[in-house]
């Protein structure tokens, strides 16, 4: 049984500060992880898709991954309160082709005034 | 990026109706979509992978005689929920990837489709 888990939070940070989420996984083999937003009500939309150990940056997001230690996280630079929303790790065996992605519960992102 | 759509975005029916979602690709072509469920404050579950022009895989406990699954074209796969009942009230989503311009693991999500059993 795959398992990706994550705190369900709520994590409150200030605006403007580091937002950082965390995500564990049980599959020592897996290859591919993926954080994704969800804003309440709406589906799932990808933020960093991450394959090789060590950092990945994009804009204010960098995905940090260490497979020996299977944890994945995101950082969030200079939180806005629109990035209050629920931050989903999925976590593949593979490439999308061939494996389904196990998905997390989440984690709920607060970035108060 | 591509485009997939979901209709209805919610839908509200009696105890023992059946209701059909509709998930369309829309500038793109798809052999291959995925349709999810999400209780709230869960993660999303997957149901199970379509096929255009043959059967569904479902995973492991989803009632493949209740949640049927139609993938008829390259653009359209259709989820009905058959004698649907308030525990069946739920968030579906479906997703779809563009082989053609996409690299393997992009994955397009649909809006979802709040439904609830009264």
């Amino acid at each position: 049984q795959k398992e990706v888990e994550q705190n369900s939070g709520p994590l409150s940070v200030p605006e403007g500060a580091i937002a950082s989420l965390n995500c564990t996984y049980s599959d020592r083999v897996s290859q591919s992880f993926f954080w994704y937003r969800q804003y309440s009500g709406k589906s799932p939309e990808l933020i960093m898709s991450i394959y090789s150990n060590g950092d990945k940056e994009d804009g204010r997001f960098t995905a940090q991954l260490n497979k020996a230690s299977q944890y994945v996280s995101l950082l969030i630079r200079d939180s806005q309160p629109s990035d209050s929303a629920t931050y989903l790790c999925a976590v593949s065996l593979g490439s999308w082709g061939s494996y389904i992605p196990t998905f997390g519960r989440g984690t709920s992102l607060i970035v108060h005034p | 990026g591509a485009v997939v759509s979901q209709h209805p975005s919610w839908v509200i029916c009696k105890s023992g109706t059946s209701v059909k979602i509709e998930c369309r690709s829309l500038d793109f072509q798809a052999t291959t979509m995925f349709w999810y469920r999400q209780f709230p404050k869960q993660s999303l579950m997957l149901m199970a992978t379509s096929n255009e022009g043959s059967k569904a895989t479902y995973e492991q406990g989803v009632e493949k005689d209740k949640f049927l699954i139609n993938h008829a074209s390259l653009t359209l796969s259709t989820l009905t929920v058959t004698s649907a009942h308030p525990e069946d009230s739920s968030f579906y989503i479906c997703s779809a990837r563009d082989l053609a311009t996409s690299g393997d693991n992009e994955q397009f999500f649909g809006p979802g489709t709040r439904l609830t059993v009264l």
